[in-house]
């Protein structure tokens, strides 16, 4: 079975600033992909970055890019120029693609809730 | 092509009610997720379902808990005899059919939820 762990509960950065959300996780599986979502206050699950485990290239959508440290388990989120926008809560995701009893469902960390103050 | 939709959005129940909640997948969506968010908590998966089929219900509780997605109208999240702690938002989540033997990627596409409050 999989887990994952986001240890900052809560994480507040200023308007413009960049911050770094953490993620760690564990599995036996050796093809993945690893997700960020975000959670505004109207609940809605909105996808920010998707990373395949067998690319070494570290993915990037415009604001939003993400440090994969495959051996470490390490899948961390960092978001530059932070908007008011971006104030939600964060998951990181898990899914396996290499088949199994556990394919194709999300597991999901417990969630870091980002305030960007003005 | 609108996306996932869900009803009702807010259901409140009695102790001891059935809630049913619904799930309506994306248009040429053949596969269906559930997941529960308690309070302060991330999602936790319930069930995997395909049309006329439960793949995997390894995340449903084992009494009072059930799932269906039938050959036409929407997937059905059925909760009998609910008690305080079903409260919680549940999601759905669906993507387009899987190819099998190919390791290959299907976003789940999430609805808003249904949130459901027991009294």
């Amino acid at each position: 079975a999989q887990t994952v762990t986001q240890s900052q509960p809560e994480m507040s950065v200023q308007e413009a600033e960049t911050v770094t959300l953490s993620c760690t996780y564990d599995t036996s599986e050796s093809n993945y992909y690893l997700f960020w979502y975000k959670q505004p206050p109207s609940r809605q699950m909105i996808l920010v970055i998707r990373q395949e485990a067998y690319k070494q290239q570290n993915a990037t959508e415009n604001r939003f890019s993400v440090n994969f440290q495959k051996a470490a388990k390490s899948f961390s989120l960092k978001i530059s120029d932070s908007q008011l926008g971006d104030t939600a809560m964060y998951f990181c995701a898990f899914m396996n693609v290499g088949g199994g009893t556990s394919y194709g469902k999300l597991t999901f960390g417990q969630g870091t809730i980002l305030t960007v103050h003005p | 092509n609108a996306g996932v939709m869900q009803n009702p959005r807010h259901l409140v129940r009695r102790r001891g009610q059935e809630a049913r909640l619904r799930c309506s997948p994306m248009k040429g969506h053949s596969h269906v997720y559930w997941y529960r968010q308690l309070p302060e908590e991330g999602l936790k998966f319930m069930v995997y379902l395909q049309k006329e089929n439960i793949i995997d219900e390894s995340g449903m509780p084992k009494e009072r808990f059930s799932a269906e997605f039938p050959k036409e109208g929407p997937s059905i999240l059925r909760i009998q005899q609910v008690v305080r702690g079903d409260s919680a938002a549940y999601f759905c989540a669906s993507s387009p059919r899987i190819l099998a033997g190919v390791e290959t990627y299907n976003e789940q596409f999430f609805g808003p939820g249904t949130r459901l409050t027991v009294l």
